[in-house]
């Protein structure tokens, strides 16, 4: 059975500092996902991640993945309050979820 | 702009009164997902189309049913709610994932948040 684990569950940072969030799964995957929930919200998409050694980014964000390790990682540089949310992987299998990481930005 | 709708965006049933939750898309897209997401967890994949192909996740209970009569529309049928149906439900779609090297995203519509008293 897949399986999907994402850690740290519960991310609380300061302004300005950098952090990883990181993405494991237990079975090959043509494909990775990572999403934002903002709180009472639906889900946007963030990166399609397709083969090993991809690496996308999006303003703070850079996603990264590598299959063979099974490991994507959400890499935030600078953290700015407007990125406090959850933020979840998924795996493009059976679109297994990720537990979410909760993500607090302080001043 | 093309978006996914889904409605209503808040729906109150009773316990085991059957409730119809809708979704559409102007995007044109052959996949469309149903997701199940309860207060604090992560969404869970109920069942998906691929094209008029329903696919069913192994663990959907049987009180979970879905219909697309067309491109646009995919319906999410609770035959008889019990309370722990309560949830947030996402309808997504997407452009064939199977298509090799292309980036496929999936769109979401903002929700169908149930409750059953």
């Amino acid at each position: 059975e897949l399986k999907v684990e994402q850690n740290p569950l519960f991310l609380s940072m300061q302004e300005g500092k950098n952090y990883t969030i990181y993405c494991n799964y237990s079975t090959t995957s043509d494909r990775l996902y990572w999403y934002r929930q903002d709180p009472g919200k639906s889900l946007e998409s963030l990166f399609v991640l397709l083969s090993n050694g991809a690496v996308k980014q999006e303003g703070r964000l850079m996603a990264s993945l590598d299959t063979k390790a099974r490991l994507s990682t959400l890499h935030i540089t600078a953290a700015v309050h407007d990125l406090s949310a959850t933020y979840f992987c998924a795996v493009s299998n059976d679109m297994r979820f990720g537990a979410g990481t909760r993500l607090t930005v302080k001043p | 702009d093309a978006m996914v709708i889904q409605n209503p965006r808040y729906q109150v049933t009773q316990f085991g009164k059957p409730v119809t939750l809708s979704c559409s898309q102007t995007l044109n897209h052959n996949v469309m997902y149903w997701y199940q997401q309860k207060s604090s967890q992560a969404p869970k994949l109920l069942f998906h189309y691929y094209d008029k192909d329903f696919n069913n996740e192994a663990d959907t209970p049987d009180n979970f049913q879905s219909r697309r009569p067309n491109t646009s529309f995919c319906f999410l049928d609770i035959r008889s709610p019990g309370l722990g149906d309560a949830a947030m439900y996402l309808c997504a779609t997407s452009r064939d994932p199977s298509v090799l090297r292309v980036n496929q995203p999936q769109h979401f519509g903002d929700g169908t948040r149930l409750s059953i008293l």
